[in-house]
Order: structure tokens, then sequence, then C-alpha cells
């Protein structure tokens, strides 16, 4: 069993709502990341948090929204989505401030735009 | 950004029989890991390899680590049902600001 959990585990929403999706660790991991993953592809960095401050944004258009209420607590906001934004969205956590450790993921998100 | 990319990308072997898979990728590396990741599930940590390391043990999990050929190679031995699965290797590098690069994956699936 994972010790990220992610929910909710599926999210079927309308291009005009928003919805968030929620993370949750209690390693005492200080970084905590967002991955989007498509079919059959390795998953892609999105967002980065450091000890709860955003580090590192890949570009990620402004529909999506991350917040790090604090060290144990990671959110993605959605708003205005598009079909292609459909993806399986993984939550991941490690040690330290990040970026190249070992990584503690999540179940993940599956979420459907229609 | 640098990738390790997989060879071969899809693999059927029988219950019992042996499981190799390779990664390859393009500048020096600091570390090199391998995930694991079941259809529709969050990818598991299997293992990490330092770059001035060359071969490591886990339990049925055998990784080489050849820096002067920049690839990598996962064996899974007596292989399971259970071991159905996408793997994925992961290389984090001073040319990649340190970020964790993923490779494209490769699946195995273990006929029982």
């Amino acid at each position: 069993d994972t010790e990220v959990t992610q929910t909710p585990k599926h999210l079927v929403m309308g291009m005009t709502n928003k919805k968030s999706l929620k993370c949750e660790q209690h390693m005492g991991h200080r970084a905590m990341y967002w991955y989007k993953q498509k079919a059959k592809k390795p998953p892609e960095l999105m967002f980065v948090y450091s000890y709860e401050k955003l580090s590192i944004n890949e570009s990620v258009p402004s529909r999506f929204s991350p917040e790090c209420p604090n060290s144990s607590l990671l959110n993605l906001h959605l708003h205005a989505l598009q079909p292609e934004d459909s993806a399986l969205y993984l939550c991941a956590s490690s040690q330290g401030r990040g970026l190249a450790g070992e990584l503690f993921f999540g179940e993940g998100s599956r979420l459907t735009v229609l | 950004s640098q990738q390790g990319e997989e060879d071969p990308q899809a693999l059927s072997i029988q219950e019992g029989e042996n499981a190799t898979m390779n990664c390859s990728y393009k500048t020096s590396i600091n570390n090199l890991q391998w995930y694991r990741q079941n259809s529709g599930r969050g990818l598991v940590h299997l293992i990490l390899i330092r770059s001035n390391e060359r071969e490591k043990h886990s339990g049925r999990l055998r990784v080489t680590l050849d820096t002067s050929k920049k690839s990598s190679s996962l064996l899974i031995t007596a292989s399971r049902a259970a071991d159905t699965a996408s793997y994925f290797c992961a290389t984090d590098s001073y040319y990649g600001n340190n970020r964790l690069a993923f490779g494209k994956g490769n699946q195995v699936v273990v006929i029982p």
C-alpha cells in the first residue's frame, strides 16, 4: 500500500466545472510533486513544491492551479479544462529538497474531461 | 531534457523465465532509478543505482549500470504473473537540472 493518498480516484468533469485533486502524505517528506500521465506514456512533471513553496512549474497552463496548504497536503485545482487534459494525475513525495531522490507515488486520480 | 530510453518496449514471457530490459541515456548522470507501474496504478520505486556503482541487487531484481555505454539493465529472475507491469527507468543529471527524467517504459507480460 502506498503512503501517499490521492483523492478522488476517479473524476469526471465538464469543461466549465471547477474541481480539485487532493494528495496527502505523512512521511515527513518536504518535497511534493504533481505529474500527468497519458496512456502508455511516462509521467510528465507538472509542479514541484519544496518546503511548501512552489519551486518548479513546467510551463503548465493556468487552468491547473497547485496549492500546498501545509507540508503534508498538496492540491491541484482544475478549472476550464479541455478534453485533452484527460489523464492519470499522480502525486509524489520525496525527502529533502527533492527533484532527484526516490519518489513515493500515490495511486493517482483518473481524470476524464467531457 | 535528457531521457532514459528502454529497449525493448514490450516483452512477453512465461512464468519462471527471466525478464531483461534495458535503458540508455544521453548525458552523464548522478543516479538511475527503476520504477514499476501496474496498470492504472501509481509508480513504485524498485531500486536506485548511483553513477559510481556497477551492479545492485534487491530480491529477484538485478540492476547493472555501464556509464561508459550510458546504459542500464534491469533483470527480473524467476518471473511471476504479478510482475506483469510497465517498468520505467529514470535518470537525474546536472545537465537535466537534476530533475528526474523518465524513459518511455517497457511493458512486461508474464504468462502464468
